[in-house]
């Protein structure tokens, strides 16, 4: 079946970087956009990005320009997110879901949490 | 940016009870609007999108309506498990905003 599965827990100090993966199976990873959201403790939904797997293009929002890349890996089906110059407000669920053909989120990955923290 | 904005922010309803939620966008998306149901310390779960399609395996009791900037999701026969917190999020243009939320409890 359609599976997105995400790396563990990451515990970071302020100032250092983290990158999340998130591993695909049961479809054809290069034929979906991924896209990348967070939810930070007790708040709504957060997005950040998506990434054409097929193409490597990736498409940020505002906020997180210059301060986050996503990758992918083919040979893999895997897609990276990495943020850079964590701050505490950084500390949130961070998920990879899949876009089906109308943009809609139809897969999610079962999420990452990353706890900034000195 | 699109602000994509939910009513009510919470609810309190009985089981069996018909739920309705409204989004509005703050300009015309078309129907590129998704609806989203997330449970505590899970991933959130596509239930509708395009505006009205139900996505595959969600029960008939969940339904969406609307075009242009306004938009509704109803649960016609609110169900134990439906308790929850719900999102829309429009994929109209990037960046692909969400609603604030609505979240479902037990009267």
């Amino acid at each position: 079946q359609v599976q997105l599965v995400q790396s563990g827990a990451e515990v970071k100090k302020p100032g250092a970087s983290v990158k999340v993966s998130c591993k695909t199976s049961g479809y054809t990873f290069t034929g979906y956009y991924m896209h990348w959201v967070r939810q930070a403790p007790g708040q709504g939904l957060e997005w950040m990005g998506w990434i054409n797997p097929n193409s490597g293009v990736t498409n940020f929002a505002q906020k997180f320009q210059g301060r986050v890349a996503m990758t992918r890996d083919t040979s893999f089906s895997t897609a990276y997110m990495e943020l850079y110059s964590l701050i505490s407000d950084d500390t949130a669920v961070y998920y990879c879901a899949r876009a089906n053909i109308l943009g809609a989120f139809d897969i999610w990955g079962q999420g990452t949490t990353v706890t900034v923290s000195s | 940016d699109i602000q994509m904005t939910q009513s009510p922010s919470s609810l309190s309803a009985s089981v069996g009870d018909r739920v309705t939620i409204t989004c509005r966008a703050s300009q015309s998306i078309s129907d590129y609007l998704n609806w989203y149901q997330q449970k505590p310390g899970k991933a959130p779960k596509l239930l509708i999108y395009g505006a009205s399609s139900l996505q595959s395996g969600v029960p008939s009791r969940f339904s969406g309506s609307g075009s242009g900037a306004d938009f509704t999701l109803t649960i016609s026969s609110l169900q134990p498990e439906d308790f929850a917190t719900y999102y829309c999020q429009q994929s109209y243009s990037s960046p692909r905003t969400f609603g604030p939320g609505t979240k479902v409890d037990i009267k």
